[in-house]
């Protein structure tokens, strides 16, 4: 996971309550991504980005809103977390979109609501 | 929605033989990925075949595939208590990427 650093690595919330998750990057990579991992779903994508203040929404983008103002950083706001929010959340980066070079995904980010 | 199955779902094996994990997939690609993903962990790339190649080789990995059939299949040889990790198939279409559900190897020492 070198180059990519996801923050918090665990963390229990409650419903209702604003949550956000951090992913910062060394590698000065153009495109930025938030997935979600659940059991029998593979991952899925909530929200990409193609650059600074470029952003666009993945399959499961509802309840989720990001944002990037530097390079390095993207980040994932749930606006008012719910049971069904609870997952392992993953950041990626790449070179190119669509894939052209592989993923590098950070540890993830393991999310609760209560 | 999932664009790449992953077959079997789970797999276990004695340390040293080999593995073989199969990926199909619905629609044309650009091309296909496998990924590693050890518990607890974020997944690791492991090997990239584009639509215009049939088979690919990086160590003791050996990637097939078949456009006309729409599927592909990761082969592990020699394999070893370390490899024991969820493996996922992820295909390229267009500037999206869809990852299957994956494959549960596990490697008896």
């Amino acid at each position: 996971d070198a180059g990519i650093t996801q923050s918090p690595r665990h963390k229990v919330t409650e419903t209702g309550t604003p949550v956000t998750l951090r992913c910062h990057q060394t590698e000065n990579h153009r495109y930025m991504y938030w997935y979600r991992q659940d059991p029998g779903h593979g991952l899925r994508l909530i929200h990409y980005s193609y650059g600074v203040k470029d952003t666009d929404k993945g399959e499961v983008s509802d309840g989720y809103s990001v944002s990037r103002s530097k390079t390095e950083d993207f980040l994932l706001t749930l606006e008012s977390a719910t049971s069904s929010q609870t997952s392992v959340y993953f950041c990626a980066i790449s070179e190119s979109i669509g894939g052209n070079y592989g993923y590098t995904f950070g540890s993830g980010t393991r999310l609760t609501v209560v | 929605s999932q664009q790449g199955e992953e077959d079997p779902q789970a797999l276990s094996i004695q340390e040293g033989e080999n593995a073989t994990m199969n990926c199909s997939y619905k629609t044309s690609i650009n091309n296909l990925q496998w990924y590693r993903q050890n518990s607890g962990r974020g997944l690791v790339h492991l090997i990239l075949i584009r639509s215009n190649e049939r088979e690919k080789h990086s160590g003791r990995l050996r990637v097939t595939l078949d456009t006309s059939k729409k599927s592909s299949s990761l082969l592990i040889t020699a394999s070893r208590a370390a490899d024991t990790a969820s493996y996922f198939c992820a295909t390229a279409v267009n500037n999206d990427m869809r990852f299957g559900a994956g494959t549960r190897l596990t490697v008896k020492p």
